[in-house]
């Protein structure tokens, strides 16, 4: 079945480390994002990508990074810089086949620093 | 820029009661627009959603009209059921692969 995976689904962190999050996406769509989800804020975007090789900041990017190496892979790295991590991240992906955008998510991954 | 304006929550209905979760919009152009469901612990599922004006999306009971003239794709139910308690975002996309716009989310609560 065609879907988006991320993993893990629980991650504990230390403080002062860093923590990927793996998002990978077998739909052949062209864009991926990374949202954050905090209780009563509703979604907020991190970071997102249009195509390969090439991404943007969103709204909350201060202490994340991303890569796009391959169309089917967005990994989301929380540095040491993120002070308050803990939240439930959630990946998600588009496509124009239908003629307008639909939106795809990923089940979501809980991080948590210990 | 893009925006989506839901109503205040949580709302708590009981079962059988009507559902309408207001949602309002700001964009140029023709946005699609959607509505997407979380239950507890899990990520979002795509509800309805609809591309142009006047279109009316709809699935398990729940509906939504596209409304350009007020910019709103409220979300109605006629008689929500204790599965129902989730949380909705109503969201907007202006175009094909596009940065996506949410609205904060409403937390629906359903009484048995």
């Amino acid at each position: 079945d065609g879907g988006i995976t991320q993993s893990p689904k629980y991650l504990f962190r230390k403080e002062g480390q860093n923590v990927t999050l793996s998002c990978e996406q077998n739909l052949n769509h062209d864009a991926m994002y990374w949202y954050r989800q905090d209780p009563g804020q509703g979604l907020r975007l991190i970071y997102y990508s249009q195509i390969v090789n090439d991404f943007q900041k969103g709204d909350i990017a201060e202490g994340y990074s991303v890569s796009r190496e391959k169309k089917e892979s967005f990994p989301l790295t929380v540095t040491s810089a993120q002070k308050n991590p803990t939240a439930f991240y959630l990946c998600a992906s588009t496509t124009d086949r239908d003629g307008r955008n639909t939106i795809y998510f990923g089940e979501g991954s809980w991080l948590t620093v210990v | 820029g893009d925006s989506v304006t839901q109503m205040e929550g949580p709302v708590t209905l009981s079962e059988e009661a009507f559902l309408t979760i207001n949602c309002t919009y700001t964009a140029t152009g023709y946005p699609s627009l959607f509505w997407y469901v979380q239950y507890p612990g899990e990520g979002l599922q795509l509800l309805l959603k609809a591309t142009k004006a006047d279109d009316k999306g709809s699935n398990k009971g729940f509906e939504a009209t596209y409304r350009k003239e007020t910019t709103s794709f409220h979300l109605e139910k006629g008689s929500v059921q204790v599965s129902d308690s989730a949380v909705y975002f109503c969201a907007l996309s202006p175009g094909a692969n596009s940065k996506l716009t949410f609205g904060k989310g409403i937390t629906l609560s359903v009484r048995p």
